[in-house]
């Protein structure tokens, strides 16, 4: 049984037209994270949530946003995609921070087109 | 900062050989470190991990990886190649163990593992 999931597992957008991407666990995990994974390079942290605590990564462009309704649900909103943006985006999920995060658990991804 | 680098980004060998994907790290404190896998178009999955107990962690589908600490490796091998294990594999850090409260994984560039028959 999928204990991350992601939907749609694809999109294509238009150029600077926004879109949402999102993820739900059944993990009932305290921190949620996405990734960008852009064509064969490595994941990249973007930003993550612990509870309700946001954390951006440094670099992350400001184009990026999320939201953490609740425990379950976390979307990725992309304010005005670009070609650049195109990527697969991974939403992982943990239990907790430091000795408690031993495990991420990652969802199938979702491979954003913009067009 | 905590780091992860990947020798090879592409590995070949024949089906029922020897698999091994190196990993070194790089740390200032003791690491938490993992290996996933990553079939096309599909997330990633835990092959295996290390947590600072034994320093040979035996992971799913046949692999598994040593923690050498004064190589600052965490090596990845299978005794026999089958077909279905062509796909990419990471290597990743955690930063969580830093105690700064930082999160997240950090990964390697990756290895794509191909599988001659």
């Amino acid at each position: 049984d999928a204990m991350v999931i992601q939907n749609p597992r694809y999109q294509v957008t238009q150029f600077g037209k926004p879109v949402t991407l999102s993820c739900s666990q059944t993990l009932n995990h305290n921190v949620m994270y996405w990734y960008q994974q852009k064509s064969s390079q490595a994941p990249k942290l973007l930003f993550h949530y612990y509870d309700k605590d946001f954390n951006n990564e440094a670099d992350t462009p400001d184009n990026f946003q999320s939201r953490r309704p609740n425990t379950s649900f976390c979307f990725l909103d992309i304010r005005s995609p670009g070609l650049g943006d195109a990527a697969m985006y991974l939403c992982a999920t943990s239990r907790g921070r430091g000795l408690m995060n031993t495990e991420a658990f990652f969802g199938q991804g979702t491979r954003l087109t913009v067009v | 900062a905590q780091s992860v680098t990947q020798l090879g980004s592409h590995v070949s060998v024949s089906e029922g050989a020897l698999v091994l994907l190196r990993c070194n790290y790089s740390s200032s404190v003791p690491p938490y470190l993992f290996w996933y896998v990553q079939y096309p178009n599909q997330g990633l999955q835990l092959l295996l991990k290390y947590t600072s107990a034994a320093t040979l962690v035996k992971g799913i589908n046949g692999f598994e990886a040593e923690f050498k600490k004064s190589e600052t490796s965490f090596h990845l091998t299978k005794p026999s190649a089958h077909m279905s294990d062509a796909a990419e594999y990471f290597c990743a850090v955690s930063a969580a163990y830093s105690g700064g409260g930082a999160d997240g994984l950090t990964f390697g560039k990756g290895t794509h593992l191909i599988i001659q028959p």
